[in-house]
């Protein structure tokens, strides 16, 4: 049963627009949710997160957005660099177990 | 670069063997998490130690089992490997306290069964 959801196996976009990766989770006692990236033959990289009591943090180009009412977590970033180009991944947890989606990869052409 | 490091990086085992994979936690971490990413799948939770307990586990078989060592450093073992178990392994390291933090990951084990 998977609990986190990215929907979006991947996305390409021009550099220098907005980036925008989607994902949904099912269980409503995650309190802590997180946004990971990970390049080919290397572990994930923490990105960003977010506590279930706010519903945006922002840190440089990176913006988390999390609306509980409709169990989605978006992750922005703009400006967008071809550096940015890896797979994303949105993970979520009620402790200290994380779950995690299946991934975003997002191409950003130059 | 976090400060895990997973070893082996690459490894070529044959169905029905046995693996051990190790993993050495961020300094100042106490808690380590074992995750299997199969090709085009997220990590899913394997188990967690802390203070050399297993404090959690995911749904895989009893096959596969660690250890926490009082440095924090752990293994993950799998015993009578199947082909299904190819997978990269990743450790993670965190901190248990009174605030959620996030977890570390080494660069993980590419382990294949043939």
């Amino acid at each position: 049963d998977q609990q986190v959801k990215q929907n979006s196996p991947s996305l390409s976009v021009q550099e220098g627009r907005i980036s925008i990766l989607n994902c949904d989770y099912t269980n409503s006692m995650f309190d802590y949710f997180l946004w990971y990236k990970k390049y080919p033959a290397e572990g994930p990289t923490f990105l960003i997160s977010i506590s279930s009591i706010k519903d945006k943090n922002e840190d440089g180009r990176f913006t988390v957005f999390l609306n509980k009412s409709a169990k989605h977590l978006s992750l922005h970033i703009v400006p967008s660099q071809p550096g940015d180009s890896a797979v994303y991944f949105c993970a979520a947890s009620t402790g200290n177990q994380f779950y995690f989606g299946t991934g975003t990869s997002l191409t950003v052409i130059p | 670069e976090t400060g895990v490091t997973q070893s082996p990086t690459h490894l070529i085992k044959t169905r029905g063997q046995q693996v051990t994979l190790r993993c050495s936690s961020q300094s100042g971490h106490n808690t380590v998490s074992w995750y299997q990413q199969a090709l085009g799948q997220g990590p899913q939770f394997i188990f967690q130690y802390y203070r050399e307990e297993e404090n959690g586990r995911g749904n895989f078989p009893p096959r596969f089992s660690g250890l926490q060592f009082p440095n924090y450093s752990s293994e993950l073992n799998v015993n009578a490997l199947e082909l299904d178990d190819s997978a990269l392994y990743l450790c993670a390291s965190s901190l248990i306290g009174p605030l959620n933090t996030e977890a570390f990951f080494g660069q993980g084990t590419r382990l294949t069964v043939v």
